[in-house]
């Protein structure tokens, strides 16, 4: 059973960087039927796609944050991670890893529990 | 980008009734439309995909429809279960996906 774990810090401070670590188990990230993807949620609002990553290395950005995010994968770690600068307090937001199929047929069939990052002083 | 809307916004029932959602994308989309359920403090789970297939393990209960720019999510006899949000989101720019604003399902 494939699942997705994220990992980061719950507290950031304005101005700098959040980091989230996505570890894949009970499947490889070495795939060429899937993407990995970065999801946020801020609190009471809608989903928002940040990024996703092909296991080779290709990344794609959602336009208004395409100039503070990176995201990159570890094949030898079956992990993806995100790194979002110069954050502010709208950054603040659950952080969902998700797997989102290779083809545009199917959508996200696997998501991670969701880690809350607070971004304040 | 393709920009998704959805309507209602939020929207009361009662437990046995049906109720739909709609859902609508700035440009034609085929049928390239995934539905998902969010319940408070949980990750969404897919529902249908592609618009209109049932993902496994999902109730017959609920279903898909449309094509192009205007598609819609049907609940048949509400279960206290359903009552959750509801996210449209097109698949159509995969990798670069977008969400509609989701609709909240609550009880009458």
């Amino acid at each position: 059973q494939l699942q997705l774990q994220e990992s980061g810090p719950g507290l950031v401070k304005p101005s700098e960087t959040l980091s989230l670590t996505c570890t894949v188990s009970g499947g490889s990230i070495n795939t060429n039927t899937y993407y990995w993807a970065c999801i946020r949620q801020a609190p009471g609002r809608g989903l928002e796609w940040i990024g996703s990553i092909y296991f080779r290395g290709s990344t794609y950005y959602t336009p208004s944050l395409q100039s503070r995010v990176t995201i990159s994968v570890d094949t030898s770690k079956n992990q993806f991670s995100l790194n979002l600068n110069s954050v502010t307090a709208a950054d603040t937001a659950v952080y969902f890893c998700a797997r989102l199929s290779y083809s545009a047929s199917s959508g996200i069939d696997h998501w991670g529990q969701g880690t809350l990052i607070t971004v304040s002083s | 980008d393709i920009q998704m809307t959805q309507s209602p916004s939020s929207l009361s029932a009662s437990v046995g009734d049906r109720v739909t959602i709609t859902c609508r994308a700035s440009q034609s989309i085929s049928t390239y439309l995934n539905w998902y359920q969010q319940k408070p403090g949980k990750a969404p789970k897919v529902l249908i995909y592609g618009a209109s297939s049932l993902q496994s393990g999902v109730p017959s209960r609920f279903s898909g429809s449309g094509s192009g720019t205007e598609f819609t999510l049907t609940i048949n006899s509400l279960q206290p279960e359903d009552f959750a949000t509801y996210y449209c989101q097109q698949s159509y720019s995969t990798p670069r996906i977008t969400f509609g604003p989701g609709t909240k399902l609550d009880i009458k």
